[in-house]
C-alpha cells in the first residue's frame, strides 16, 4: 500500500498521559499536513510541514501539542497531558508542494481520553 | 458562521434516488473539494473544482464561483454511497496553503 498511512488507528488513553501519532506520508509528497476532527464536525487545520520544516501552526495546536518531521519522511504528533477535550480523530494529509491543492489522506488516528 | 457550510447535515434516502448535497462559502477560493469519508475515518478525494462541472460515474460535481456554492449529486443512489461527504475550500486569501473544511453531510441509503 503506497497510500497515507497512519499508526496507531485507535488510542485510548487516561487524561494526563502522553500520547503520539505518527503518518507517513506517500513518499515523493514533501508536503505533510494534520487535521483534528471531532464528532460532527469537518476535519480543522492543525499543522503542516513542506520537508522537514514546520511552516503554518494553527492556534488550535496549544502548548501541550507538538509535530515533527525530522527527516522530510514521517511526522509524528505528540499531545503530552492529555484532556478528555482532545478526544477525536487525527487525519494526516500529504501532497506535492506544487500540486499542494492534491491532497491525499490517510485513515486517521481515534484518540479517546478516559 | 463558518466560512464553509454545507446543507442538509443528515440525509437519509432509499436506494435509487437522486441525491444533492450543498456546499456554501463565504471567502474567495481557488479551488473546492468534494471528499468522501466512511465510518473507518479514511477520507477519499471525489473531486476538485475550480469552475464548471466534473463528473464521474454516479456522482456529479458543480460550482458557481459568482454564488458561491457547489453541489454533489448522485444519481441511481445505493446503500454503498452511505459515508459522510465533505466539501473542503482552499481559500486564496489565508494563502491557499490549507483546507477549510464543511461539517460534513451524513448520508445513509437503504436498501
Amino acid at each position: 500500500d503506497t497510500g497515507v498511512s497512519q499508526n496507531p488507528r485507535h488510542k485510548i488513553t487516561k487524561r494526563g498521559q502522553n500520547v503520539t501519532f505518527r503518518c507517513d506520508p506517500i513518499s515523493e509528497h514533501n508536503r505533510l499536513y494534520w487535521y483534528r476532527q471531532t464528532l460532527g464536525q469537518g476535519p480543522e487545520f492543525l499543522t503542516y510541514f513542506q520537508n522537514e520544516a514546520q511552516l503554518e501552526k494553527s492556534r488550535l495546536l496549544s502548548d501541550r501539542f507538538s509535530a515533527e518531521r525530522p527527516k522530510g519522511s514521517f511526522s509524528t504528533l505528540e499531545i503530552q497531558r492529555t484532556e478528555q477535550g482532545d478526544s477525536a480523530m487525527y487525519l494526516c494529509a500529504s501532497s506535492l508542494a506544487q500540486r499542494f491543492m492534491e491532497a491525499f489522506f490517510g485513515q486517521g488516528t481515534r484518540l479517546t481520553v478516559v | 458562521k463558518n466560512e464553509v457550510e454545507q446543507s442538509p447535515q443528515n440525509l437519509t434516502a432509499q436506494e435509487g434516488e437522486f441525491i444533492t448535497i450543498n456546499c456554501s462559502y463565504s471567502v474567495g477560493i481557488s479551488a473546492l473539494h468534494w471528499l468522501q469519508q466512511h465510518p473507518g475515518g479514511g477520507i477519499v478525494s471525489l473531486f476538485m473544482l475550480s469552475s464548471g462541472k466534473k463528473k464521474h460515474g454516479r456522482l456529479i460535481a458543480t460550482i458557481n464561483i459568482q454564488e458561491k456554492h457547489s453541489s454533489l449529486h448522485i444519481t441511481a443512489s445505493h446503500p454503498r454511497d452511505s459515508a459522510v461527504y465533505i466539501c473542503a475550500a482552499q481559500p486564496v486569501i489565508q494563502g491557499a496553503q490549507k483546507l477549510v473544511f464543511g461539517q460534513g453531510t451524513r448520508l445513509t441509503i437503504n436498501p
